[in-house]
This record gives structure tokens, sequence and C-alpha cells, in this order.
């Protein structure tokens, strides 16, 4: 049974530029949640996609968009990138059993911005 | 919004000491998740509280909710160098679905 993984792994771009980071979430998850970690700090969340809809949203400016497709796997979008866009991209994937959602984090996508 | 502190930043010990982290909010926590992230890893589950005063253990590792809900801790017996790692505590909100606000985390390193 495949985890979640994410493309591409490492990232390398300049400012203003755009970025599309794409999640696909382990068998069975109907949730993807997308997280910005920067160099050692915790991740902070950025948005929550479930049945195709934003169902939630962090304290991330609109440059940041994403997309659930029907397979739920997702995408993160960032436009017009800046130098503290530079971080560790995790995608967590979920579902929801009795009442409990575990998140379970895929290996991340590395973005430098220069 | 909600915040979570994280105590200590860094923590040295030697293998076979104990190790302790602590987390704290300055208002009631949702479920408390606990995370390990190994250097150039990432977050990987742990365990999640739930109830007041909960206490789980799983092997070496003893995770604590406080009374009041406003803290939780992990405590590692008799370290290992497998053990290195950030540990995270993470609230869930669990608004309209899981959503979590992470500490800053916990540094563990081992010395052999």
């Amino acid at each position: 049974d495949a985890g979640v993984t994410q493309s591409p792994t490492h990232l390398i771009k300049t400012r203003g530029q755009q970025v599309t980071l794409r999640c696909s979430p382990k068998s069975g998850h109907d949730t993807v949640s997308w997280y910005q970690q920067a160099l050692g700090q915790g991740p902070q969340f950025i948005f929550q996609y479930y049945e195709e809809e934003e169902r939630q949203r962090g304290n991330f400016p609109d440059r940041f968009s994403g997309h659930q497709f029907p397979n739920y796997s997702s995408e993160l979008n960032v436009n017009a990138l800046l130098l503290g866009d530079s971080a560790l991209y995790l995608c967590a994937s979920s579902f929801t059993f009795l009442g409990v959602e575990t998140q379970y984090f895929g290996p991340g996508t590395r973005l430098l911005v220069l | 919004g909600q915040q979570v502190m994280q105590i200590p930043q860094y923590q040295h010990v030697q293998e076979g000491e104990d190790f302790t982290t602590y987390c704290n909010s300055s208002t009631t926590l949702s479920n408390i998740q606990w995370y390990k992230q190994r250097p150039g890893g990432h977050p990987v589950f742990l365990i999640q509280l739930v109830k007041s005063g909960e206490v789980k253990k799983q092997k070496r590792l003893t995770f604590q909710f406080g009374e009041a809900k406003k803290n939780s801790s992990l405590h590692i017996t008799a370290t290992q160098t497998t053990d290195v790692g950030t540990y995270f505590c993470a609230d869930d909100e669990e608004t309209s679905g899981s959503r979590l606000t992470f500490g800053e985390g916990t540094q563990l390193t081992v010395n052999p």
C-alpha cells in the first residue's frame, strides 16, 4: 500500500515565478491538507481540500491556491514567488474513522526560491 | 488563533538518559497529536491524546495530556540513538476537518 507521494522532491525557482506541487494521497483517503515548513520551524497549515473544494484555509495570501481532483490527488500552486516562500511543502492525507482523523504526511517538496 | 508553545527548543542527552519535551497553550487544546521528524524527513504520527488527564505509553515513550487540557508532555526513557529527531506536538482543532497547529518542536540529539 503506497503512502502519500509528492512530486517533485526538490525544486529551484526564481522570484516572481510560479510553481505547482503535486500530491497523491494514501489509498482510501479523501482529504488532503497542505503545510509549509520553514527551516527550523514547525509546519504551518496552508489549506485543506475535501470533495474537490477548499474546506479550510490558514493565514496564507491568495498567491497560494490549490485544487483537488476527482481521484483525491491535489495540487498546490504558488504565484509570484518570494524568497520567503523557500520551505519544505508537506502534503498530508487523511480520512475520518469513528470520529478520529489521522493525518499521514508525504515526504515533502523542498522549494528554493532564488 | 491558537498558539502552541513547545520547550525546550533543543535537548542534548547521553544515550541511556531520559528526555522530556513539553507542550503548552494559554487556551484549551482540542486534541493533541505528537509527531517525530527525523533529519531530512517528514513528520511521522506517533499518537493522539483526546481526554483530560490521558496517559498513553508506546514502549519507552510516555505521553500525557494535562487535566486542564492546556499542556501535554512526551517522555522518553533510556534514550537510544534511534530517538534522534525533532518532536512536535500539534493541536488538532477539528473544525470542519482536522487542522493541525504545530509547536516549534524540540530537537533531540543523542550522544552514543
